[in-house]
């Protein structure tokens, strides 16, 4: 089962922020929070991660809250290729490698 | 392009048939991945290997046969399949086992059972 709650949808005006929430309130102290999202009909792309500080990079950044039980995902300035379905996960890592348990995920619907 | 391609990207299959999906990594990754997403149901982890070893395999039917012949080649061999297995088929690799990386994901091979 996944360990992350995502709403199931969400929209987002075109040039506006959005902002993708996820709840991990049994994160262990060694688990990352890694953000992928899956455009229609192709594979999961990776977008950022994260374990306690927040995260920028090109795509997106990452907040994540203190006690680690609840993460945002901000894309700063959205476009409708942004359109995709957003998973939030909790790594499940052991020796064998990154064991990625995909949830639901929230739906974006970016709009003009 | 993300270095990792799956062939096909579709196939249609009859129930006795035997096929294979093959997937390629370019990244010098190795861990590589199978992953089944049906329709709306979240992706389901089926097989990992680690190293060209397989080293999870999460109750999938013997119907489904994975082969590592090398870090950069996994291969998805399918037997007496059902019309229920057609899905989206992803492949992915990671970077180290025990690390904290990402993994990259193919395009994945649709498949249809008939």
């Amino acid at each position: 089962d996944a360990k992350t709650t995502q709403p199931p949808s969400m929209d987002c005006a075109e040039g506006r922020a959005a902002n993708l929430p996820c709840n991990h309130s049994t994160i262990s102290g060694n688990e990352y929070v890694y953000w992928y999202r899956q455009i229609h009909s192709q594979g999961p792309q990776y977008i950022i991660h994260g374990l306690k500080n927040n995260e920028t990079n090109e795509m997106a950044s990452l907040i994540i809250t203190e006690d680690r039980k609840s993460s945002t995902l901000i894309l700063p300035h959205a476009t409708l290729r942004d359109t995709a379905v957003y998973y939030c996960i909790v790594s499940d890592l052991n020796n064998a490698g990154n064991m990625l348990t995909f949830g639901g995920g929230t739906r974006l619907m970016v709009k003009p | 392009e993300t270095g990792v391609t799956q062939t096909p990207r579709h196939l249609v299959m009859g129930m006795t048939n035997k096929k294979s999906l093959k997937c390629e990594q370019h990244l010098g990754h190795n861990a590589m991945y199978w992953y089944k997403q049906s329709a709306k149901k979240p992706l389901e982890l089926m097989f990992v290997y680690s190293l060209e070893e397989r080293v999870e395999n999460n109750s999938v039917p013997s119907r489904f046969s994975p082969e590592c012949p090398n870090s950069s080649h996994l291969f998805l061999h399918l037997h007496t399949l059902q019309p229920e297995d057609s899905a989206l088929y992803l492949c992915a690799s990671s970077q180290d086992p025990g690390m904290n990386t990402e993994a990259f994901f193919g395009q994945g091979t649709r498949l249809t059972v008939v």
